[in-house]
């Protein structure tokens, strides 16, 4: 499998305020990468496939202009959460594919983001 | 629409009271399904991924099956370290690779 990190692992903010969790790949270039969020007790939800070099694909619904995704680089994606408000508090896990198949997916730890 | 379900949706089972956790899928064009062990707080852990009826894998106590409408995820003598929520996840036969997540099973192993 792969080693994904994410950072940082708790963040709590103002409403308001715009928070940026990273994600990197520490064994493996990926050249894409997938953002999640999970509220308690659901599942896992996508929000939009990260690809190095272009533009995210938002998933229906997930707006683009609040959580920015970057994928700069074959081991480093990041979301950018802009004006959080109390109900984008959640679990934000990332995850990349290619590593071995290239249909298996390899989670990183999750950010918990709390906006009070 | 594609669905993904599973069942059922908590399991307290004894120590070493052996059980089988079902995911149901109704999708056109399946490419593969997945398995993955989510504990508290944390991220998914893969465990499995089956792509064709009457593949099976195992690891350990978990034995997972494939058949064109579900897949089973059988727990043999399961200890109290097994206790997670389960996951099955399914990927489409497209470009995209991303994983449409059932919702999930919540597994207590008793010692």
């Amino acid at each position: 499998g792969a080693v994904v990190s994410q950072h940082p692992s708790r963040v709590i903010c103002k409403s308001g305020t715009s928070v940026k969790i990273e994600c990197r790949s520490l064994d493996f270039q990926a050249t894409t990468m997938f953002w999640y969020r999970q509220f308690p007790k659901q599942s896992l939800m996508l929000m939009a496939t990260s690809n190095e070099g272009s533009k995210a694909t938002y998933e229906q619904g997930v707006e683009k202009d609040k959580f920015l995704i970057n994928h700069a680089s074959l081991t480093l994606s990041t979301l950018t959460v802009t004006s959080a408000h109390p109900e984008d508090s959640s679990f934000y896990i990332c995850s990349l594919s290619g590593v071995g198949s290239a249909y298996e997916q390899y989670f990183g730890p999750g950010t918990r983001l709390t906006v009070t | 629409e594609d669905q993904v379900t599973q069942s059922p949706e908590a399991l307290r089972l004894q120590e070493g009271e052996s059980s089988s956790l079902n995911c149901s899928y109704t999708v056109s064009g399946l490419r593969g399904l997945f398995w993955y062990r989510q504990d508290p707080g944390k991220g998914p852990e893969f465990l499995f991924t089956l792509y064709s009826a009457g593949e099976e894998k195992e690891k350990e106590r978990l034995k997972a099956t494939l058949t064109k409408k579900e897949s089973f995820l059988h727990i043999t003598a399961p200890k109290p370290e097994d206790s997670a929520t389960y996951l099955c996840a399914v990927q489409f036969m497209d470009s995209s690779y991303k994983l449409i997540f059932g919702s999930g099973t919540r597994l207590l192993v008793r010692p």
